[in-house]
């Protein structure tokens, strides 16, 4: 199965700045990975699909990039929203797998 | 409006059976793909199994043999048969219809707890 390593485990940020979360995959995963966001007891809410593509309602300062075997989601400007944890997925084999996820605090 | 309820968890014994059941409104379960997700307490997300149109089924590794997924058309409902259940099966369980378009769905999830 596609490992997929998220980096960095935890990442202590300021609202107003831009955070850089990373996803490293096994093997190749093409284009075929997707990003959530979750909150404490809520369920995951995707947020970039396909590697690139913001989903239905989120805003413009989420971007993904990457393709291959490495990806990263951008948050260019931190909103108080935004700190929670970030999940990414590959969807090019099975099983899908996730990431180990990384958390985004208010530091 | 799309909604996905999941219900049937609970605590469970190790070595036993439990039925998580999904209930859909807002569109057809069998017209899409649907999957399982769970985390664990304090852990992160890991996907279980998923279900096309067709009736193709996959399934992890870890509960592969072990667990079904299954629909009911007639009832709008996604399954999850899960048997010789372990500790390490204890989470939160998430049905979710796979992304078509620009979003997915999820539910609020069910939690699982196997303990004796």
């Amino acid at each position: 199965e596609i490992v997929l390593t998220q980096s960095p485990a935890t990442l202590s940020l300021s609202p107003g700045e831009r955070a850089t979360l990373s996803c490293r995959a096994s093997q190749s995963v093409s284009s075929y990975l997707d990003w959530y966001q979750q909150k404490p007891g809520q369920a995951p809410r995707l947020l970039i699909y396909d590697a690139s593509n913001r989903a239905a309602g989120i805003p413009a300062r989420f971007s993904g990039s990457g393709s291959g075997t490495d990806f990263t989601l951008t948050i260019s400007s931190l909103e108080p929203e935004d700190f929670a944890v970030y999940h990414c997925q590959q969807r090019y084999n099975w099983p899908r797998t996730f990431g180990q996820g990384t958390k985004v605090e208010i530091k | 409006e799309v909604q996905l309820v999941e219900t049937g968890g609970g605590l469970i014994q190790p070595g036993g059976s439990l039925r998580l059941s999904c209930a859909a409104s807002g569109f057809t379960v069998s017209n899409n793909y649907m999957n399982w997700v769970r985390q664990a307490p304090g852990k992160g997300l890991e996907w279980v199994s998923i279900i096309f149109g067709d009736g193709t089924t996959y399934y992890a590794d870890s509960v592969k043999g072990r667990f079904t997924i299954s629909r009911d058309s007639s009832k709008n409902t996604l399954y999850l048969q899960m048997n010789s259940l372990r500790a390490d099966d204890t989470a939160v369980y998430y049905c979710a219809r796979d992304r078509t378009g620009d979003r997915d769905y999820w539910g609020q999830g069910t939690l699982v707890t196997v303990s004796s």
